[in-house]
């Protein structure tokens, strides 16, 4: 059974990090293509970033360049979303998904003084 | 800001079809194969249609996806109270060099 298990969100305050954490299972997660996607709260999805199976290639939404970065450990089934200067429009849940398809149930990050 | 555009909301009675656009750019949609996602309530999305027509398995036959230039639509026939959701579609953008979601229907099922 395919499963995404998010984890690392929380309460934080403007300007701090906090880095999110993916585990998979149940698929090769070598093979894949895997992303990060977000939704505020009310509001519609977002997709942040997204990284090749060998890391080679890695995308970012605008809003995010500079601040976040994706990366992944093949070795450990994990994909990591380290998100620096933190703002209050950052404020949703975070996805894990894998190539488009499958989705992890998310990890809740606020950003909040 | 969301590059694709949907309808706010889209509603039926049981056993009625209800049909949802998506329309986009020759960046995304006219480039590249979009897909669907249906989101319950309190729920995380789950993928209903991709490459622009096909169905995963476990997604009933009630749901279908086209695509036309630069748009897509999904077309829910049959509807059941279940199928009241958040639907958003989805595509590679070439341009931006990113995914982009469309700005999502609420189905109502009257």
């Amino acid at each position: 059974e395919v499963q995404l298990v998010e984890s690392g969100g929380g309460l934080v305050q403007p300007g701090v990090s906090l880095r999110l954490s993916c585990a998979a299972s149940g698929f090769t997660f070598s093979s894949d293509w895997m992303s990060w996607v977000r939704q505020a709260p009310g509001k519609g999805l977002e997709w942040v970033a997204n990284i090749k199976q060998d890391a080679s290639e890695k995308y970012y939404v605008d809003s995010v360049k500079g601040r976040f970065t994706i990366s992944r450990d093949n070795a450990k089934n994990s994909l990591y979303l380290q998100m620096n200067s933190l703002r209050a429009e950052d404020t949703a849940v975070y996805y894990c998904v894998r190539e488009w398809a499958f989705w992890g149930q998310g990890t809740l990050v606020t950003v909040s003084s | 800001q969301s590059v694709l555009t949907q309808p706010p909301s889209a509603s039926g009675t049981p056993g009625q079809r209800v049909t949802i656009s998506c329309s986009g750019s020759s960046s995304n949609i006219g480039s590249n194969t979009v897909n669907w996602y249906q989101q319950l309530p309190g729920a995380a999305p789950n993928l209903l249609i991709y490459t622009n027509n096909q169905r995963p398995s476990g997604v009933p036959d009630r749901f279908s996806g086209s695509k036309s230039g630069t748009s897509a639509s999904l077309a829910i026939s049959g509807l059941q109270s279940e199928d009241e959701a958040d639907y958003y579609c989805a595509a590679w953008d070439d341009s931006l060099n990113g995914y982009v979601f469309g700005t999502g229907t609420q189905v109502t099922v009257l």
